[in-house]
């Protein structure tokens, strides 16, 4: 998987509680991705990067943080779980916009 | 922002069969145009993508199309076999705004 290691893989949490999601790369793409996915909605863009430090929200960022303080670390918070956030997140890296992303293998996050 | 959707949501073919799945979008500003293949567990992959100074590309037994015009573009996947089953992506882009359809889960019958 082009070197992405997603971590945990699986996750149940209560809601309310603080959840993060790690992303890690070993292929020092610029461009870093958070995505969800949920039935009948394809993926939908949470917030990417595009440098350390450079992050900038996507179509559904509400609830939803990230760092990224390393080239190779994008970290995803859930300030503060709810059953809506229940999803598989997909981290993705590519080299630049409208270049090929390459996926993570997912972590499926249970909020209950 | 742009608006992608796909159809159709399942498709059935016999093995040896064609398969299309077709997208449209909203944004006249899209100017790349990825597929990706989701294999149960794992993430999406790409198995091909077009540019909008394109309008046919192919790669062995894959094919897209795309309509600038017409907003429309599509996958064709010729001779299907048990392996191509999975579930298909379609993807419109401007630049930083990437939108997905919601998805094609093809099954290829042997």
């Amino acid at each position: 998987d082009a070197g992405i290691t997603q971590s945990p893989r699986h996750k149940v949490t209560e809601t309310g509680t603080p959840v993060t999601l790690r992303c890690h790369q070993t292929e020092n793409h610029r461009y870093m991705y958070w995505y969800r996915q949920d039935p009948g909605h394809g993926l939908r863009l949470i917030h990417y990067s595009y440098g350390v430090k450079d992050t900038d929200k996507g179509e559904v960022s509400d609830g939803y943080s990230v760092s990224r303080s390393k080239t190779e670390d994008f970290l995803l918070t859930l300030e503060s779980a709810t059953s809506s956030q229940t999803s598989v997140y997909f981290c993705a890296i590519s080299t630049g916009w409208n270049t090929e992303a390459f996926f993570g293998q997912g972590t499926r996050l249970t909020v209950v | 922002g742009e608006n992608v959707e796909q159809h159709p949501s399942t498709l059935s073919v016999q093995e040896g069969d064609s398969a299309v799945i077709k997208c449209t979008y909203s944004d006249s500003a899209s100017n790349y145009f990825p597929w990706y293949k989701q294999e149960l567990g794992k993430g999406p992959q790409l198995i091909i993508d077009i540019r909008s100074n394109v309008g046919e590309k192919k790669d062995q037994r894959i094919a897209v199309t795309l309509n600038k015009t017409a907003k429309h573009f599509s996958l064709h996947i010729t001779e299907t076999q048990p392996e191509d089953s999975a579930v298909y992506f379609c993807a419109a882009s401007s630049g930083n705004d990437m939108r997905f359809g919601a998805g094609t889960r093809l099954t290829v019958k042997p």
